[in-house]
């Protein structure tokens, strides 16, 4: 049972380059969401997704992009990349309707930009 | 707009004391709480959640968290600390009104050390 799959875990951009993490769950969930983890800034949410074909910015969406075609996958661009977006990034899936279930996280994906 | 508050950002307990980690939010609506633990290099992992019923909810190795409305509170509580408990903890919040009720708000997390 894999649960939430993110892919690659570590990844050395430079600065201007685009690319794109993938996370796949096996679950069924409708929900699923990208966060960026910080230092002292816990997680934020990038952007997230209610449905297959659906997406919405969440607190810090700017300079990414998401893209839902299948249920299972989730989709995080980076057109441009800049050392800002050096993080740590997480994918995560609920079950719906009930908005009352638990979150499951991915391992993370360990982005530098150069 | 929903938020959560870790007022500590490191919490030091002695091998065997209790321990607790607190947590308060901000919501419109009603709260719907968790608390998930991140190890090392790991992702994050859930240990219980709040809904609706009991203020006291019991959840994975041995945590509990109690709900208090009034205060707007949702601290995890272990009647004995074990050295492996060090990690990260993270409360977060969902809100059961508005446009912000899909997203899982996160506290900035607390770092958890049990002194052996």
């Amino acid at each position: 049972n894999a649960g939430v799959t993110q892919t690659p875990k570590f990844r050395v951009l430079k600065t201007g380059q685009s690319m794109t993490l993938l996370c796949a769950q096996d679950m069924n969930h409708e929900y699923m969401y990208w966060y960026r983890q910080d230092p002292g800034m816990g997680l934020r949410l990038i952007h997230y997704s209610v449905g297959e074909g659906t997406t919405a910015k969440g607190e810090v969406p700017d300079g990414y992009n998401v893209s839902r075609l299948k249920k299972q996958n989730f989709l995080l661009g980076l057109e441009s990349a800049a050392p800002s977006q050096t993080s740590v990034y997480f994918c995560a899936s609920s079950y719906s309707p009930s908005l009352n279930t638990e979150a499951f996280f991915g391992q993370g994906t360990r982005l530098t930009v150069v | 707009a929903q938020s959560v508050a870790q007022p500590e950002d490191q919490v030091n307990v002695a091998e065997g004391n209790p321990l607790t980690v607190k947590c308060t939010y901000s919501v419109s609506g009603n709260p719907y709480l968790f608390w998930y633990v991140q190890y090392p290099n790991r992702g994050l992992q859930f240990l219980l959640k709040y809904i609706t019923g009991d203020n006291l909810v019991k959840g994975s190795y041995g945590f509990e968290a109690e709900f208090n409305k009034s205060q707007t509170s949702f601290h995890l509580k272990k009647p004995s600390a074990l050295v492996s408990d060090s990690a990260l903890y993270f409360c977060a919040v969902r809100d059961d009104s508005g446009a912000g009720s899909y997203q899982l708000t996160f506290g900035k997390g607390t770092k958890l050390s049990v002194i052996p």
